[in-house]
């Protein structure tokens, strides 16, 4: 599977755009790049995946560059509910099961 | 819009008991999955679960545990003699398929064993 290097931990303002980086430069051409939050001790939250295009939903936008081997999460506007820890998953093609590795994730806190 | 459910959400059992604990996925889900998360550290994967048997397991999962879906709705997550650093959060989650499909996870079970 390939690995993920993340930053421990970022400071945000409250409606400020949050970027997040990730680089999973050993990703294969199958794997997807997928993001999640925890919030406190609660059940990870899926946020968005993405293969090689760009994507967009109500929570975020993932940025992924032409060479696939970084990404960026786009929170438009943080929140304080927006505080969380953030995980980026690269995550394993067909017929391997479809395991989710989890790293130590960064650390997001924003801040009023 | 649907969610994945756990039961029950805290546990404490003594050491040596056996322990269920109970998920229901999401009903359109084909593939289902158990993580745990001892407090402070991240989240592991246990096991994967598709058409009846395991898909994949780790090297957490090993004879103590075990997994079911004993009708068409429960997924359950059995420890059969439990130990001390069993203490953990356990998670349910399941997905409609592989790589392109998300997993959604529960609000998971807090197992305390003492």
């Amino acid at each position: 599977d390939a690995k993920t290097t993340q930053p421990t931990s970022m400071d945000c303002a409250e409606g400020r755009a949050a970027n997040l980086p990730c680089n999973h430069s050993t990703i294969s051409g199958n794997e997807y790049v997928y993001w999640y939050r925890q919030i406190h001790s609660q059940g990870p939250q899926y946020i968005i995946h993405g293969l090689k295009n760009n994507e967009t939903n109500e929570m975020a936008s993932l940025i992924i560059t032409e060479d696939r081997k970084s990404s960026t999460l786009i929170l438009p506007h943080a929140t304080l509910r927006d505080t969380a820890v953030y995980y980026c998953i690269v995550r394993v093609g067909y017929n391997q099961g479809g395991k989710l590795i989890f790293g130590q994730g960064t650390e997001l806190s924003v801040k009023p | 819009e649907p969610e994945v459910t756990q039961t029950p959400s805290h546990q404490v059992t003594q050491m040596g008991q056996e322990v269920i604990l109970r998920c229901v996925p999401i009903s359109n889900h084909l593939y289902f999955y158990w993580y745990r998360q001892i407090l402070g550290q991240k989240v592991e994967f246990l096991v994967s679960f598709y058409n009846n048997e395991i898909s994949e397991k780790s090297e957490i999962f090993d004879d103590q545990f075990s997994v079911e879906r004993p009708d068409g709705s429960n997924f359950t997550l059995k420890i059969r003699s439990t130990k001390l650093e069993d203490s953990a959060m356990y998670f349910c989650a399941s997905s409609e398929g592989l790589a392109e499909y998300e997993q959604y996870f529960g609000p998971g079970t807090r197992l305390t064993v003492t």
